[in-house]
């Protein structure tokens, strides 16, 4: 079945450590995007990618770093993690439909917590 | 620049009363507006976009360009309406969004 995965759902883990959160896509969407949310906030786009081999930041700084080696794979990176990087992180993915205008769809989201 | 502001954070009413979800955005062309919707223990999902004029769940929303507002409104809310509500933007880029901050609406009995 088309959808967007993430994983780890939820992880904890210590200050320094090295992570990625997964987020694989099944729906043959060439764009894919990063967001990141605090409970109760505002998403802000921190990577998204137009394609293989493509990667931009987005509008909110971030020190993570994002790869796209393959259309249906779009995994982010922590080299050293901190309680700042705390949060939920959302995955999505979006299809140009007929009209010209895009969708996005978003995956179920990966909650980290650095402690 | 693109903007989306949401004003409130919480919007509690009765079952049965009328709700309206403000969104207000900024944006120097043609935009497009959208509602996402996120309940209990799910991802967020795109509820309706002001291109498609369509209701869905009995939500409506339209765009007032003069007022720069994207407002989603439902006559007579119920329950599982509860919610997370986010009014997003799509500028020229076409495909990137803006968010404004959400709207918790709870429906009480």
């Amino acid at each position: 079945e088309a959808d967007i995965y993430q994983t780890p759902r939820y992880l904890v883990i210590g200050t320094g450590k090295k992570i990625t959160l997964e987020c694989s896509q099944t729906m043959g969407h060439d764009k894919m995007y990063w967001y990141q949310q605090d409970p109760g906030m505002e998403l802000h786009l921190i990577h998204y990618s137009y394609g293989v081999n493509s990667t931009e930041k987005g509008d909110l700084s971030s020190e993570s770093t994002v790869s796209r080696i393959r259309t249906e794979h779009f995994p982010l990176t922590l080299e050293s993690a901190r309680p700042s990087h705390t949060s939920q992180y959302l995955c999505a993915s979006s299809k140009r439909r007929g009209t010209g205008s895009y969708e996005q769809y978003f995956g179920p989201g990966t909650r980290l917590t650095v402690t | 620049a693109q903007r989306v502001t949401q004003p409130e954070k919480l919007l509690s009413v009765f079952k049965g009363a009328p709700v309206e979800l403000k969104c207000n955005y900024s944006y120097s062309g043609s935009p497009e507006l959208f509602w996402y919707v996120q309940y209990s223990r799910q991802r967020l999902q795109l509820l309706l976009r002001h291109i498609s004029r369509e209701s869905i769940k009995g939500f409506t929303a339209d765009l007032n360009k003069g007022e720069t507002s994207f407002h989603l409104k439902k006559p007579f809310a119920q329950e599982e309406d509860s919610a997370m509500y986010y009014c997003a933007l799509s500028g020229n880029a076409g495909n990137m969004l803006t968010f404004g901050g959400g709207t918790r609406l709870m429906v009480k009995p």
